[in-house]
């Protein structure tokens, strides 16, 4: 039973164009999402966060959009750059869940020169 | 500030044999997790320790794996019998109280023959 779902095995972009990776989530009762970024050998690392009581958060290049009629949240990265390249992890805190984070299955981006 | 220390880095061992992760969260995180990565999905816990009391351990093997958090510091995570479905990345990670951000290790690859 898959609670976070990322679709989107891999994704290729041009450098300097928009990177958006999505996410969607079945369980009504997560309050908090977090987005991860990966590089090979290394543990995730993170990036950003969203309460469910906002819509957008923003950090620099990186915005998260959470749709929470839609149970879907999605990680813009303006403009991609080769660095950006990862995989890409998205998780969910459920309320009252204690600091349980539950991982999407990840999604591998590619930043094309 | 140093990050989660993990070691070691790669293990190879034959089936039925035992084997032991070691984890050093950031200093001051009372927080500890552990979650076992299989290839091309994302990271699932499999125990959050509080201090050294062990508060969720629901997705713990208990038959082969144990774990252990003397003093609320360092971690041990032991695998015995090891099978070889066991073969995956082990990732330590480690949060302050009351904070959802969780701050990952780069992992131990084990690999069972």
């Amino acid at each position: 039973d898959q609670q976070v779902k990322q679709n989107s095995p891999s994704l290729s972009v041009q450098e300097g164009r928009i990177s958006i990776l999505n996410c969607d989530y079945t369980n009504s009762m997560f309050d908090y999402f977090l987005w991860y970024k990966k590089y090979p050998a290394e543990g995730p690392t993170f990036l950003i966060s969203i309460s469910s009581i906002k819509d957008k958060n923003e950090d620099g290049r990186f915005t998260v959009f959470l749709n929470k009629s839609a149970k879907h949240l999605s990680l813009h990265i303006v403009p991609s750059q080769p660095g950006d390249s990862a995989v890409y992890f998205c998780a969910a805190i459920p309320a009252q869940g204690a600091q349980k984070l539950v991982f999407g299955q990840g999604t591998r981006l590619t930043i094309n020169p | 500030e140093a990050g989660v220390v993990q070691s070691p880095r790669y293990k190879i061992i034959e089936k039925k044999q035992p084997v032991a992760f070691w984890c050093n969260p950031i200093s001051g995180h009372n927080t500890l997790y552990w979650y076992l990565q299989n290839l091309g999905q994302g990271p699932e816990l499999l125990i959050r320790y509080e201090n050294e009391e062990a508060v969720d351990d629901s997705q713990l093997p208990k038959d082969r794996f144990s774990a252990e958090r003397l003093k609320g510091v360092d971690s041990t995570l032991k695998i015995q019998p090891a099978e070889l479905g066991d073969s995956a990345v082990y990732l330590c990670a480690s949060s302050s109280q009351g904070y959802n951000e969780q701050f990952f290790g780069p992992g131990t690859r084990l690999t069972v023959l």
